[in-house]
């Protein structure tokens, strides 16, 4: 049973315009999630995060909202760039960190 | 700085022959280590973690093992390679508290 989903397998998006990525979870104990970005041949490099006390995490062109009661997090990248052109892995995790569960991706495109 | 090694970046091994992916930490100590895998098409599957030298917990029963004979080495292994074993393998590193920093991967193939 996935316990973080990413329902969305790809996403296209015009340079400029907001990309939006979705993550659904089933486990109420988690209490911390990331976003990775991976380009191919490359191993994931951390994102941004959130803790659960929180609802909505900047940082720069990219933020992520976190509605518990939903259990549904996203992130949003204004304005997209040709660069974002990757796979985005959503992450939950009940302990800080230390093991964390990932969601199977969502490829976004952003076409210039 | 932290950096993390791994290597090597592609490997190509038949069936029933022995494999040994190695990862190295260096800028920081007694990190908690983790090898992942990610097979065509899906996310990160975690295999193996570990918070100290010779602790190692398995998340999924499989074909491969791990070890951790220094504080920022971590080995992963198997005796004899199945079909199955195909796929791009990471490892992580993290200070508790922070999220975890991957490396670059092996990408391994079975034939």
């Amino acid at each position: 049973d996935q316990q973080v989903k990413q329902n969305s397998p790809s996403l296209s998006v015009q340079e400029g315009r907001i990309s939006i990525l979705n993550c659904d979870y089933t486990n109420s104990m988690f209490d911390y999630f990331l976003w990775y970005k991976k380009y191919p041949a490359e191993g994931p490099t951390f994102l941004i995060s959130i803790s659960s006390i929180k609802d909505k995490n900047e940082d720069g062109r990219f933020t992520v909202f976190l509605n518990k009661s939903a259990k549904h997090l996203s992130l949003h990248i204004v304005p997209s760039q040709p660069g974002d052109s990757a796979v985005y892995f959503c992450a939950a995790s009940t302990t800080s960190y230390d093991k964390v569960i990932f969601g199977p991706g969502t490829s976004l495109s952003v076409i210039p | 700085s932290q950096t993390i090694h791994q290597w090597p970046a592609t490997l190509v091994q038949p069936v029933g022959s022995p494999l040994s992916l190695e990862c190295t930490v260096e800028g920081t100590s007694n990190p908690n280590l983790y090898w992942y895998r990610q097979a065509a098409g899906r996310g990160l599957q975690l295999l193996f973690y570990s918070v100290g030298i010779g602790q190692i917990s398995s998340e999924v029963p499989q074909n491969l093992s791990a070890s951790r004979p220094q504080d920022r080495q971590f080995i992963l292994s198997s005796k004899k390679l199945l079909l199955s074993d195909s796929g791009f393998y990471l490892c992580a590193w993290s200070i508790r508290g922070q999220p975890q920093h991957f490396g670059d991967g092996t990408r391994l193939s079975i034939l």
